[in-house]
């Protein structure tokens, strides 16, 4: 499922710096989303959008950015990173409201 | 609320015994189930989804609404199905809901 990429696949950063998340899909899904996983706590949604220029909150969006001005691309920003950030991130998408998700490969973020 | 409960964060088993891995599931209405699996640092991957009614990979889910159950079989588990395993869940929207999922290693 190389249709749905995510970069960069590794990144660290300092505390209080803007740092962006992308992810890009070929398939023109209507729907994309971000999850971020952390141990105990499974995966918890951050943001989603249901097409372009329409986003809305997760559980957790506290200190996140999200923007959709394409069908095909859904950036991540954390406006200024913290240590509780630090997560591996994943990013979905799908065309039918109803239908399973495909996930990228993921972004593992450490901010010191 | 929608609310998905994985009880088990580890399981171990031996290869070729059975696996049962437990999710519940809190929603009133009628919700769409599925598991994921996330194989070592691995994307997740859609194993099942409780509307097809299909095995894959020897596992197979049963929705069980009056328990409101969907627990994940196989009956012989073999090495390579050691994995995390997330059972998810969707209720009146396009997001899925997940548990904290559940760590499977298999023996051999």
């Amino acid at each position: 499922d190389a249709g749905i990429t995510q970069s960069p696949r590794y990144k660290i950063t300092e505390t209080g710096r803007q740092v962006t998340l992308m992810c890009h899909q070929t398939w023109s899904h209507s729907y994309m989303f971000w999850y971020r996983q952390d141990l105990g706590h499974g995966l918890r949604l951050i943001y989603y959008s249901a097409a372009a220029d329409i986003t809305d909150k997760g559980e957790v969006s506290d200190g996140y950015v999200v923007s959709r001005s394409k069908t095909e691309n859904f950036p991540l920003t954390l406006e200024s990173a913290t240590r509780s950030q630090t997560s591996v991130y994943f990013c979905a998408s799908t065309q039918d409201a109803r239908g399973g998700y495909t996930f990228g490969s993921g972004t593992r973020l450490t901010v010191v | 609320a929608q609310r998905v409960t994985q009880p088990e964060k580890l399981l171990s088993v031996f290869k070729g015994a059975p696996v049962e891995l437990k999710c519940n599931y809190s929603y009133s209405g009628s919700p769409e189930l599925f598991w994921y699996v996330q194989y070592s640092r691995q994307r997740l991957q859609l194993l099942l989804r409780h509307i097809s009614r299909e095995s894959i990979k020897g596992f197979t889910a049963d929705l069980n609404k009056g328990e409101t159950s969907f627990h994940l079989k196989k009956p012989f588990a073999q090495e390579e199905d050691s994995a995390m395993y997330y059972c998810a869940l969707r209720g009146g929207s396009e997001k899925l809901v997940f548990g904290k999922g559940t760590k499977l290693t298999v023996n051999p």
